[in-house]
């Protein structure tokens, strides 16, 4: 059973249009990550949730924010796309830092930028 | 600055062969994951070495922490055409903030 769910698998999106990528996670977690993947690089931490604690990476551009209703969605909104956003965004999942941090992934959502 | 050094970037075998890849660290690190991702998908998560000086196998595939817990390595043994991917090692470290934080990867092709 799928313990990370992304929605959608791709995304289509016109320049300079919002989106909003979704993430649900049935292993209640209190730890939720956004990373944004570029083809053949690692995964880059866009920010992170603990619980309802939102951690802004010092890199990350004011043009991603996200949101976390609840401990089981996280939303990832682009308000403006440019070309360079068009990326894998890839939700994850973990136990609190400190203890065994690792962390599930969700298959990803292929954003593309036309 | 990268946090976790991965070596090499990218390797090409034969079908047969033995590899390792590295992962190095300045920091100390609470754990360290290894994760193999194939394209198009999210990464899967392979094994997680928490105490110094640690070896765990996986099939083919085994993975040891340093002994300070700032590197770790992770060895195939006769390498085979569903061995290809992308190989990250991520940690944490409070150091970085206990963020889960990864390496550049390493793309492995093992040709037939």
């Amino acid at each position: 059973d799928a313990m990370v769910i992304q929605n959608p698998r791709y995304q289509v999106t016109q320049f300079g249009k919002p989106v909003t990528l979704s993430c649900s996670q049935t292993l209640n977690h209190n730890v939720m990550y956004w990373y944004q993947q570029k083809s053949s690089q690692a995964p880059k931490l866009l920010f992170h949730y603990y619980d309802k604690d939102f951690n802004n990476e010092a890199d990350t551009p004011d043009n991603f924010q996200s949101r976390r209703p609840n401990t089981s969605f996280c939303f990832l909104d682009i308000r403006s796309p440019g070309l360079g956003d068009a990326a894998m965004y890839l939700c994850a999942t973990s136990l609190p830092h400190g203890l065994n941090t690792e962390a599930f992934f969700g298959q990803g959502t292929r954003l593309t930028v036309v | 600055t990268q946090l976790l050094e991965q070596s090499p970037q990218f390797l090409s075998i034969q079908e047969g062969e033995n590899l390792t890849v590295y992962c190095n660290s300045s920091s100390v690190f609470s754990s360290l994951q290894w994760y193999r991702q194939e394209p198009g998908e999210g990464p899967v998560l392979l094994v997680t070495v928490v105490t110094g000086g640690e070896v765990k196998k996986l099939k083919r595939l085994t993975f040891q922490f340093g002994d300070a817990r700032k590197d770790s390595s992770l060895h195939i043994t006769a390498a085979q055409p569903g061995d290809t991917g992308l190989y990250l090692c991520a940690g944490s470290s409070p150091a970085y903030g206990n963020k889960l934080v990864f390496g550049a990867g390493t793309i492995l092709r093992v040709k037939s």
